[in-house]
This record gives structure tokens, sequence and C-alpha cells, in this order.
């Protein structure tokens, strides 16, 4: 079965870093680009940026772009999304998808962040 | 504010049809960019609903339908069962100086009365 798998809920202060992180298996994980998508309650999705695993190729929204970091091992399969300095304002659920002939075909459960003081 | 208009909300009785609009403009759907859907159930992930337009995955009953015309999509659903209650997403792309952008639609939500 293919499916991607994300890490856990993060409570998290405002300034504090976190990495998140989404695992691809049941299919060749380099042979498709994955995506991140934010989802607020008033911003609906977001698309945040892509990435291919087999070369790290990323491209981000420029809504995201400097904000987040988007990262890959393809040697373990997963993708990760980044922040160095979380704000209030990045409190969402984060979703990675597989990008299939310009479709997002497969999600991620999604990984809630939660940052408050 | 999302370059891919949808409607905030949508609703119909059991076993009726709805449709669900995605505007968008020249860079985008008009530009020939397919637009696919997504079906988004209570405190769940994104689903792909259709795809390339008109498409159905493996799985999606045909009572789901996706159209696309000029700069605009739509997606039917026909013989509306409770369980279609979600909010519905279309996506497509949109011309940048790099390339091109993934765009989400705002979403819609369906209510079955």
């Amino acid at each position: 079965e293919v499916q991607l798998v994300q890490s856990r809920a993060e409570v998290k202060k405002p300034g504090e870093s976190l990495k998140i992180s989404c695992t691809g298996s049941g299919y060749s994980f380099t042979s498709n680009w994955i995506g991140w998508a934010r989802q607020t309650p008033g911003q609906g999705l977001e698309w945040m940026g892509i990435i291919y695993p087999a070369d790290s190729e990323t491209k981000y929204s420029p809504s995201f772009q400097g904000q987040v970091t988007i990262s890959a091992d393809h040697a373990i399969s997963t993708t990760y999304l980044q922040w160095s300095s979380l704000k209030a304002s990045d409190t969402a659920m984060y979703y990675c998808a597989r990008l299939s002939a310009k479709a997002f075909d497969v999600w991620g459960q999604g990984t809630m962040v939660n940052v408050s003081s | 504010q999302s370059v891919l208009t949808q409607p905030p909300s949508v609703s119909g009785a059991p076993g009726q049809r709805v449709t669900i609009s995605c505007t968008g403009s020249s860079s985008n759907i008009g530009a020939g960019y397919n637009v696919h859907w997504y079906q988004q159930l209570p405190g769940t992930a994104p689903k792909l609903l259709i795809y390339r337009n008109n498409n159905r995955p493996s799985g999606v009953p045909d009572r789901f339908s996706g159209s696309k015309s000029g700069t605009s999509a739509s997606l039917a659903i026909t013989g509306l069962q409770a369980e279609d209650e979600a909010v519905y997403f279309c996506q497509s792309y949109d011309n940048t100086l790099s390339g091109s952008d993934v765009l989400f639609g705002g979403g819609t939500k369906l209510t079955v009365l």
C-alpha cells in the first residue's frame, strides 16, 4: 500500500525551532515530487513548496520562501519541513502529499503544530 | 485570498445534484492547466477525488464528475448522500516567472440537508 506517514503533533513556544517529517512507503520514493501544504481554519489549504527527493530540487511558494526549509533524505524515504524560529501564526495542520501527473494523489495524515507561549 | 475562487458553501438534500464551481483566470485554468479536486471529510486529510479535470481515481463513485471550460471548472455530485458532507477543494497551477506554482481554491463546505 502506498502511504505517507507524518510525525506526531508538536507543541512549541515562539522562537523555538522545529522539524517535522513525512515518510513514504509502498512505492519508489525518488520517483515523485512531494509537496507540503498548510491548513488553518481561516485560510483553507495553502501550498508551501515541493521537493524532488532524488536530488532535493526544491520549489517554494512565494508566500513561504525564506520562512521554512524543505529537505529530503531519500535513503530513508523521508522529507522534512523545518522552521528555525516559530511564530504563533505558524499554528496549523501541515500535510505532505505525493505529486503524480500534477495532482496530489496520496496524502499524509497531517501533523498539527501548536505554537503558544 | 485564493486565486482560485470557490463558493464558501453549498447544500442539497439527499438524492439531489449539486455543483461546485472553481473560477480562475487566464494565468491558471485559462492557460490550459488541468484542474484537480479533493474531498476532505471532517477530521481527515484531503483525498484526491477528480484528476485532470474529469478523471476519477479507482474507488471514487461515478456520482462524482468534473468538467472544465475556459477559466473555470466544476465538480458535480449526483445522488447526494449523507457521507458526501465534506469540504471540497480545487487545485491547479499558475504561470510564474520561474515556471508554475501550485494553486488551491479556498474550499467549499457541502452540507447535506
